[in-house]
C-alpha cells in the first residue's frame, strides 16, 4: 500500500496569516503517460464529509477560493492556505488515487 | 446536482452484518466509480472498496474477506455490506464518488461525499 505522511499534525496561525501544510507519500504519484500527479486535498470541518478541495496535486475545485492552492510532484506536495480566515478552521487530508487501495494522509488540524 | 443520500442500521452487535444502502441523484452509474469509505471515532479516512457501473468492485485487502459491495442499476443506488463486525468496525461510513479499479489514469478523486452513517458496534 501506499503510505501517506502529513506533516504537521497540527498548525496553529494567525487570521490572515499563510499555511503550509505537507504530504509525502512512498510511491511517485506521477503518471507519465498524462503528466499528472495523482493527489487531492480535502478539508474536513467536525461533524462534516470530506470536502475536496484540490485534484491533481493543483488543479482548485469549482468554488473553491483562489487563496487555497497545492503544488508538488512525484512524492513530495504543499498544500498552502494564503491567508486564513476563521472558517478555515477544521482538519486537511491529503490522498493518493494512483492505485488502490486508495489511502490518505493522517491529516493536519488547522487552529486559530 | 449531484447528491449521495445514504441510509442504514446505526447500532449493531459483535458477529453483525452492517449493511448501508447509497442513493444517488443528479448523475448516472455509467461512467463514473462509487466507493465506500469510513472513519473511526477521532481518526483517519481508510478507503473501503469501489464498484463501477459494469459491477467491477475492488476491495481494500484488510476487509476484502468480509466487504460486499454491489449496485442496483434500476434505483441508481449501490450498497456495502461488511460482516463478522467487532467493536473496531465502530466508525462513521461515508459513500462517495471517485475511486478506480486498477493503477491508472483513469483513478479518480472523491469529488461528492454523502452525509456519512455513524455506526456503533456493541453488545
Amino acid at each position: 500500500d501506499i503510505v501517506m505522511i502529513q506533516s504537521p499534525d497540527s498548525l496553529a496561525v494567525s487570521l490572515g496569516e499563510r499555511a503550509n501544510f505537507s504530504c509525502r507519500s512512498s510511491q511517485n504519484l506521477l503518471f507519465k503517460s498524462n503528466n499528472q500527479n495523482s493527489l487531492a486535498w480535502y478539508q474536513q470541518r467536525p461533524g462534516q464529509p470530506p470536502k475536496l478541495l484540490i485534484s491533481w496535486s493543483s488543479t482548485r475545485q469549482s468554488g473553491v477560493p483562489d487563496r487555497f492552492s497545492g503544488s508538488g510532484s512525484g512524492t513530495d506536495f504543499t498544500f498552502t492556505i494564503s491567508s486564513v480566515q476563521a472558517g478555515d478552521v477544521a482538519i486537511y487530508y491529503c490522498q493518493q488515487y494512483y492505485t488502490p487501495p486508495f489511502t490518505f494522509g493522517q491529516g493536519t488540524k488547522l487552529e486559530i | 446536482q449531484v447528491q449521495l443520500q445514504q441510509w442504514g442500521a446505526g447500532m449493531l452487535k459483535p458477529s453483525e452484518t452492517l449493511s448501508l444502502t447509497c442513493d444517488i441523484s443528479g448523475a448516472s452509474l455509467s461512467g463514473y466509480f462509487w466507493s465506500w469509505i469510513r472513519q473511526a471515532p477521532g481518526k483517519g479516512l481508510e478507503w473501503i472498496g469501489v464498484i463501477n457501473h459494469s459491477g467491477s468492485i475492488n476491495y481494500t485487502p484488510s476487509l476484502r474477506s468480509r466487504v460486499t459491495i454491489s449496485l442496483d442499476k434500476s434505483k441508481n443506488q449501490f450498497s456495502l455490506k461488511l460482516s463478522s463486525l467487532t467493536a473496531a468496525d465502530t466508525a462513521v461510513y461515508y459513500c462517495a464518488r471517485g475511486g478506480g479499479l486498477f493503477v491508472g489514469k483513469e483513478n479518480s478523486h472523491f469529488d461528492y461525499w454523502g452525509q456519512g452513517t455513524p455506526v456503533t458496534v456493541s453488545s
